[in-house]
């Protein structure tokens, strides 16, 4: 199947700087990604939609302006987790979705990135 | 809109037996219904999905799971568990329509007790 993959696994940063997590789909282009957050023992919460050559579509309570996502190519989206703060900290995960057999769309997950604010 | 709810957060069973994980889901559409399975500080790996045809589907790892339209439930069931299928199991829904944003439910903790 599809890879989806994600860097960095895992980053520490310092609160009030910036980090950048790549998501890229290895081997298919995909016009839209999406970026999930989840929290330790929780759900993965959908953030926003990730459109190639629009803006994002960001979910409800979720700042656009914290969260900076940009769809730089067919296969790369970046989230910019700006001025962070520890309660950034969590696991970060991106999907894409990819076009199967008949009109069947799989959806395809990266491995998540965590993140921790100190 | 879609949502998904699992009712156990956590299931602890014996290694050998039989489990199930229930989730019912409340959608305006039709959906596809999906499980996942995801280890410590991993991603999520597809156990099994529904979009069509055979109301029961079987995965991988021995699961399978079945789904009820008239009780909007996809609950995921094996007959013989391993020390290895601890982990946290998610039922997620996408809209048949797009098939892009999935919906998952709150997760449930299943530890196998030797």
């Amino acid at each position: 199947g599809a890879v989806v993959s994600q860097h960095p696994s895992w980053v520490i940063c310092k609160s009030g700087t910036s980090v950048k997590i790549e998501c890229r789909s290895l081997d298919f282009q995909a016009t839209t990604m999406f970026w999930y957050r989840q929290f330790p023992k929780q759900s993965l919460m959908l953030m926003a939609t990730s459109n190639e050559g629009s803006k994002a579509t960001y979910e409800q309570g979720v700042e656009k302006d914290k969260f900076l996502i940009n769809h730089a190519s067919l296969t790369l989206s970046t989230l910019t987790v700006t001025s962070a703060h520890p309660e950034d900290s969590s696991f970060y995960i991106c999907s894409a979705p990819q076009w199967a057999s008949g009109s069947k769309r799989e959806q395809y997950f990266g491995p998540g990135t965590r993140l921790t604010v100190t | 809109a879609q949502s998904v709810t699992q009712l156990d957060s956590q299931v602890p069973v014996f290694e050998e037996a039989p489990v199930e994980l229930r989730c019912n889901y409340s959608s305006s559409v039709s959906v596809y219904l999906f499980w996942y399975v995801q280890y410590p500080n991993q991603g999520l790996q597809l156990l099994l999905k529904y979009l069509s045809g055979s109301t029961l589907v079987k995965g991988i790892n021995g699961f399978e799971a079945e789904f009820n339209k008239s009780q909007t439930s996809f609950h995921l069931r094996k007959p013989s568990v391993h020390i290895s299928d601890t982990a946290e199991y998610f039922c997620a829904v996408s809209d048949r329509g797009t098939g892009n944003q999935f919906y998952f439910g709150t997760g449930t903790s299943l530890t196998v007790i030797p």
